[in-house]
């Protein structure tokens, strides 16, 4: 069966400091992957989504990136944090051209 | 453009009751999926539902049901026989197929909470 880890489960760190939250699949190969942050009591809104090694797609213009070195892995990345990057982040797959995302345990992000 | 309306921000419901917990969509795409997710206090989103735009049943899946109305743009969740566990926050999200990749658009969510 295929399982989906992210680590940490939880971080906080200072404004200007750097950010690094890994996301795993196992069990799939070639999924699509993808981030999403969540602001304290919202929906989910997509930041980055990727169909395959080093293919990226941004869906908003932010001080984030993303990168995707190997098939079931999936990193989200900043140089610089802000306050406003604070929320909880899901990693989530798809089978390519399925339907149903699964997501991964979430990170939940302080930045003070 | 995909857009998901939810408006009911909280929804209560008694133990061993049935709920409907509303969603509308608006795409212009012709074919679309629709899901419903449940976010416990936890933080996981725990897939429950999908409905294709062209299924000619409505889904269903164990106490959850989708009642889909393709003309009025509604995929409404029923939640049978609500047990406590069941509260949650529940999300209702549309896919679509955009450049080879499901792009999911997620509703604000319903708050359910069950009454013993």
């Amino acid at each position: 069966s295929q399982t989906i880890h992210q680590w940490p489960a939880t971080l906080v760190q200072p404004v200007g400091s750097p950010l690094s939250l890994e996301c795993t699949v196992e069990g799939t190969s070639n999924p699509n992957l993808y981030w999403y942050r969540q602001a304290a009591g919202r929906g989910l809104q997509l930041l980055f989504y990727s169909v395959g090694i080093g293919q990226i797609s941004s869906e908003v213009p932010q001080n984030l990136s993303a990168s995707r070195p190997q098939d079931r892995q999936f990193i989200l990345s900043s140089k610089k944090l802000l306050l406003s990057d604070s929320g909880f982040y899901l990693c989530a797959w798809s089978v390519s051209y399925g339907n149903e995302q699964f997501f991964g345990p979430g990170t939940r992000l302080t930045v003070l | 453009a995909q857009k998901i309306t939810q408006t009911q921000p909280g929804m209560f419901v008694q133990e061993k009751e049935a709920v409907t917990l509303d969603c509308t969509y608006d795409t212009s795409d012709p074919s679309y999926g629709l899901f419903w997710y449940k976010q416990p206090s936890s933080g996981e989103m725990i897939f429950l539902i999908y409905q294709g735009s062209y299924d000619q049943q409505n889904a269903t899946e164990g106490r959850y049901s989708l009642n889909f109305q393709k003309a009025r743009k509604s995929a409404n969740l029923v939640i049978s026989a609500s047990q406590l566990g069941d509260s949650a926050m529940y999300f209702c999200a549309m896919s679509s197929n955009s450049g080879g990749y499901q792009k999911v658009t997620f509703g604000i969510g319903t708050k359910l909470q069950v009454i013993p």
